[in-house]
């Protein structure tokens, strides 16, 4: 069984489209993140989220926002795509408590063109 | 920026060899964590090493870490083919929500 899992895996839109990407995990975390991964390979943090706490990174543009129905699920809503916004986007969870490993999805390819 | 910057950003060996990488970050950490990331993947989680400790070993991985100069160190003894990938270290500091900060990442070949 997948422990985190995202759809879609690949995603290609247009400028100025709205999009969504999903994610699961079937582990019983509590907290869940988001992260990007651009040409280079940096990982950039973008969300970490639990049931009592949003933590934003600064950088992220306000056309990102994270939602979350449950715990189990924290999904990546993107307004008004622009060309810079292509990358990896990386869906992740893992306990609240200090030291222990997250769990990553398989990633979603986003193109904007 | 980055909490965490590996070293080298990308190691060529042969297999059967050793492969060192480092890393070093900025801020005090509840623990340092390696991931993998083969091409066109997630990451996976390798092993954890907390604040208080300065050497762990799992299988054929060593990892260190020197508080003190902040910086951490992954040795992959006997390298094989598929041992090729990218490899991360990540940064714990909790507030009161966790997260992982990622370095730069090393690209490691293991050639056959």
């Amino acid at each position: 069984d997948t422990a985190v899992s995202q759809t879609p895996k690949y995603l290609v839109t247009q400028m100025g489209n709205d999009k969504s990407i999903k994610c699961e995990q079937n582990l019983g975390h509590d907290t869940m993140y988001w992260y990007k991964q651009d040409s280079k390979k940096f990982l950039k943090i973008m969300f970490s989220y639990n049931n009592k706490e949003l933590i934003i990174n600064e950088t992220v543009p306000n056309r990102f926002s994270p939602k979350s129905p449950d715990k189990a699920h924290l999904n990546l809503h993107i307004n008004s795509l622009e060309l810079g916004d292509s990358a990896v986007y990386f869906c992740a969870s893992s306990h609240r408590h200090q030291n222990t490993e997250a769990f990553f999805g398989q990633g979603t390819r986003l193109t904007v063109v | 920026s980055q909490q965490g910057e590996e070293d080298p950003q990308a190691l060529s060996i042969q297999e059967g060899e050793n492969a060192t990488m480092n890393c070093s970050y900025k801020t005090s950490i509840n623990n340092l964590q390696w991931y993998r990331q083969n091409s066109g993947r997630g990451l996976v989680h390798l092993i954890l090493i907390r604040s208080n400790e300065r050497e762990k070993h799992s299988g054929r991985l060593r990892v260190t870490l020197d508080t003190s100069k902040k910086s951490s160190s992954l040795l992959i003894t006997a390298s094989r083919a598929a041992d090729t990938a990218s490899y991360f270290c990540a940064t714990d500091f909790t507030g009161s929500a966790r997260q992982l900060t990622f370095g730069s990442g090393t690209q490691l070949t293991v050639l056959p």
